[in-house]
């Protein structure tokens, strides 16, 4: 079955700075990828996503890139703000399987 | 939280007593998912169902089982829990299949 995995698990950055996750996974037929953002006592938050036929996607300060010959994409967060402080999950969806297979997640802390 | 609710919202149980979750939507999406978060592992699909009556097993389904007789519902039972079932569990809807996910608030179980 379809594997991901997620880096880094913890990521501190200064308020205005960029923040970068990375996810890897182990399917080739994986294709489509979305990403979450869970806050303390909530449920998660799909944030942006994409689709295997695109490279990259936008939303404002959120950006996705998807390297489907290395097998990993990553999530990009411009100009962080102390509300972008949350817990982050990437997840990988295969087509023959039709489920969703997540990372352990990545804690990031924007600090003044 | 897209119009998903989830009773009760915490709980605390002992060791062998049968307990019930409950999902409860009001989008009338055909697809709904139970998962279970724990520290290290982040989510994990325990059963899903494609329609009323229509359900199939995720990755942990051991000591969990699933009923839809309605499409607004949809129900997590462990028969006789166990103190490795305590977690937060998540309910999950989505339009078409596992892409585009929308999370409930979540049901913090305690097994003692």
């Amino acid at each position: 079955g379809e594997n991901v995995e997620q880096h880094p698990s913890t990521l501190s950055v200064q308020e205005g700075d960029s923040a970068v996750i990375k996810c890897t996974y182990s399917d080739s037929a994986s294709n489509y990828f979305p990403w979450y953002k869970q806050e303390l006592g909530k449920g998660p938050q799909l944030i942006i996503d994409i689709r295997s036929n695109v490279g990259e996607k936008k939303d404002q300060r959120i950006a996705v890139t998807l390297n489907k010959t290395a097998k990993h994409f990553s999530l990009h967060i411009t100009e962080t703000q102390p509300e972008d402080s949350a817990v982050y999950f990437c997840a990988a969806v295969t087509g023959t399987a039709s489920k969703l297979t997540f990372g352990t997640g990545t804690r990031l802390q924007v600090t003044l | 939280d897209a119009g998903i609710t989830q009773s009760p919202r915490h709980k605390v149980t002992e060791t062998g007593t049968p307990v019930t979750l409950r999902c409860h939507q009001t989008e009338n999406h055909r697809y709904m998912y139970w998962y279970r978060q724990d520290p290290g592992h982040g989510l994990r699909l325990i059963h899903y169902s494609y329609g009323v009556k229509d359900t199939d097993k995720g990755e942990v389904s051991d000591g969990y089982s699933v009923s839809r007789s309605k499409t607004e519902d949809f129900l997590l039972t462990l028969e006789s829990a166990t103190s490795s079932q305590t977690s937060v569990y998540f309910c999950a809807i989505s339009v078409a299949g596992p892409n585009e996910q929308f999370f409930g608030p979540g049901t913090r179980l305690t097994v003692l």
